[in-house]
């Protein structure tokens, strides 16, 4: 099985720009989570979604939206980019039943300059 | 709360074993897993416990206590390409909403 792919895998941007992330899960995932890690603060919630439904969400700003599409490939967005945006997004795709285990994609390492 | 607490660092020797702790206070406990991740690379799945006990994966072993609250990954046979941080994780029913909560992980350094 093909693992989880992530596009890009970097990106620079300026503050005030607008960015859009992209996911592909495992072949017969239909779940995909999506987190922030920055330093010290660990892996941030961003969130969920299960067969095109936003299932769960953190506690990040509207800035931050997601969406997933029928085929279960998932983009999260962030408009109006800060600096404190900077971070490796990763994507987790997972069945979304049982034990549930999510494996991550290699990440997009955004810097916002 | 909700609140996974473990060690920030560790050092430990090429060839020895290390034992890497995870106290967690959740409602609704339904799983724990551990992930490894090498600087720079993303998360990668290591081990799920959600029974009481020891699950044992080649040099890899996790151990759960739900009664108290208690995880540890302990690493044998120690290789410097085990020099990575240890993300510990629990998953937490509220109702019909399944959460990961993450811990901060702890980084371990293997000497030679």
């Amino acid at each position: 099985k093909a693992g989880v792919t992530q596009t890009p895998r970097y990106l620079i941007k300026t503050r005030g720009q607008q960015v859009t992330l992209s996911c592909s899960p495992i072949s017969g995932h239909r779940s995909v989570s999506w987190y922030q890690q920055t330093p010290g603060q660990g892996l941030q919630f961003l969130f969920e979604y299960f067969s095109e439904t936003q299932r769960n969400k953190g506690n990040f700003p509207g800035r931050f939206s997601g969406r997933q599409f029928s085929n279960s490939r998932s983009e999260m967005n962030v408009s109006t980019l800060e600096l404190g945006d900077s971070a490796l997004y990763l994507c987790a795709s997972h069945s979304g039943r049982a034990a549930d285990t999510q494996y991550f994609g290699p990440g997009t390492r955004l810097t916002v300059l | 709360g909700q609140n996974i607490d473990q060690p920030t660092e560790m050092t430990a020797t090429e060839g020895a074993i290390v034992q890497i702790n995870c106290t967690y206070q959740t409602s609704g406990f339904n799983g724990l897993f551990w992930y490894q991740q090498h600087a720079g690379e993303a998360p990668t799945f290591l081990s799920y416990n959600v029974l009481d006990g020891l699950e044992e994966k080649g040099r890899f072993s996790s151990f759960l206590s739900r009664s108290k609250g208690y995880s540890y990954l302990l690493l044998k046979e120690l290789q410097m390409k085990d020099s990575a941080s240890y993300l510990c994780a629990v998953r937490a029913l509220a109702g019909n909403n399944r959460k990961l909560i993450w811990g901060l992980g702890t980084s371990l350094a293997v000497n030679p």
